[in-house]
């Protein structure tokens, strides 16, 4: 059985204060790992896939990397407008219980 | 395109009351799987489809049933509520197994 787990649960972070949020997972031959972005109320939004260990993606202030057993997603400065609940997940629709990301100017 | 739609946005029942969460979506999508979403718990599958006539059990498939007769729509369908049916419900779809999912906006259900 799959298996997706987050750290930390929630993070409260200063304007401009890097970080970084962690997916570990426990699958059977990945095929990919996804990272969404869930805003208060509103369905998750799609981020990054990430096939192969070794493989980064970037968009704006977020960088996603992918190991052997685990994920991180990289925040550079962040804005108060980065604060979202951040999930991951693979492809076999499991997800992680997410980070809840609070960014204070 | 609209996406991925669900209806209604918010829904309460009493409990034994019989309803059904409504989800389309426009863009050709073979795959499609409700999740239901609690405080502390994720997002979990309920069921999912890989095309018309064809569906299966998620994770938390009991007390709720599902049809796929077109591929535009997947609806859910709640027989008997029961309080612990409260949560937000979330509707997907994918164009490939095990591809990136595009969700609507979701249902709040409170069951009494």
């Amino acid at each position: 059985e799959d298996q997706v787990t987050q750290s930390p649960e929630a993070l409260r972070l200063q304007e401009g204060e890097s970080s970084s949020l962690n997916c570990s997972y426990t699958v059977s031959g990945l095929r990919g790992l996804f990272w969404y972005r869930q805003d208060p109320g509103k369905g998750p939004e799609f981020l990054f896939t990430l096939y192969s260990a070794g493989e980064e993606k970037e968009k704006e202030r977020l960088k996603a990397t992918l190991t052997k057993k685990e994920s991180f997603l990289h925040i550079t400065a962040p804005k108060p407008e980065d604060s979202a609940t951040y999930l991951c997940a693979v492809p076999t629709l499991t997800f992680g219980k997410g980070t809840m990301l609070l960014v204070s100017p | 395109n609209a996406g991925v739609t669900q209806t209604p946005k918010f829904q309460v029942l009493k409990t034994g009351q019989s309803m059904t969460l409504q989800c389309a979506q426009d863009m050709n999508h073979e795959y499609m799987s409700w999740y239901r979403q609690d405080p502390g718990m994720g997002l979990r599958l309920i069921h999912y489809s890989v095309g018309a006539g064809i569906t299966d059990q998620g994770e938390v498939p009991n007390g709720y049933n599902v049809s796929r007769s077109t591929t535009e729509d997947f609806p859910l369908r709640l027989l008997s509520a029961a309080p612990s049916q409260t949560s937000v419900y979330f509707c997907a779809s994918t164009r490939r197994q095990g591809g990136t999912q595009y969700f609507g906006p979701g249902t709040r259900l409170t069951v009494l």
